[in-house]
């Protein structure tokens, strides 16, 4: 069973196209940090978000904390072909993190 | 470099037979975990090692896999009897501390003939 819920699984969308993932949990988490990794490679640290309700930005990324911080969305705008990736999150406690099985993402030209 | 270093990047292994794959980790850094990652799927969380504490041994899948962590830097992934479901990519990373950024190497890809 996964401490991290991520949804959809798989999302394969146009170019110019705006999307949104999830990641749900019924654990409080004091952080909760989102990654992307491309093929071939780790995964590489977008953000972290600590406080409930917080939202950051990263250019066309708007990551949320759920008020309750069991709970976090990643909304991408006019997806292009590099945002091609699997994301996962990672909710952290005491000394640790876990992650989520990630959601794989196609933005086809 | 500074980054995670894992080694060998590559490993083809006959079923029934052992492997060890290596971790160098951030100089400083406390924390090292390590994941499994199978064709398309996630991270499967493995084996956490936090400072002199006792390892998190709560990932591994069987009795086969053990690690260690010497002298709180370099760690081994020694996987015994290897099965063909043991082929998958290994992730390695490590963090100032649990709570911080883990920063990942790019990764040992092992395929059991």
């Amino acid at each position: 069973t996964q401490l991290l819920e991520q949804s959809p699984q798989f999302l394969s969308i146009q170019e110019g196209e705006n999307l949104t993932v999830y990641c749900n949990s019924s654990s409080v988490f004091s952080s909760l940090q989102w990654y992307r990794q491309e093929p071939g490679e780790g995964p590489v640290l977008l953000v972290t978000v600590v406080t409930g309700g917080e939202v950051k930005k990263l250019k066309r990324l708007t990551f949320q904390f759920g008020d309750a911080r069991k709970d976090s969305s990643l909304h991408i705008t006019a997806a292009q072909p590099g945002d091609t990736g699997l994301y996962l999150c990672a909710g952290g406690n005491n000394n640790d993190m876990r992650f989520g099985a990630g959601t794989r993402l196609t933005v086809k030209p | 470099g500074a980054g995670v270093s894992q080694s060998p990047s590559n490993k083809v292994t006959e079923k029934g037979k052992d492997v060890e794959l290596r971790c160098d980790p951030i100089s400083g850094h406390t924390a090292l975990y390590w994941y499994r990652q199978s064709l398309g799927q996630g991270l499967e969380f493995l084996i956490y090692f936090q400072g002199n504490s006792a390892p998190d041994k709560s990932g591994l899948p069987s009795d086969r896999f053990s690690a260690e962590r010497t002298g709180g830097s370099v760690s081994t992934l020694t996987i015994q009897r290897t099965q063909q479901e043991d082929s998958a990519v290994y992730l390695c990373a490590s963090s100032l501390n649990g709570r911080n950024i883990q920063y990942f190497g790019a990764g040992t890809r092992l395929s059991v003939l």
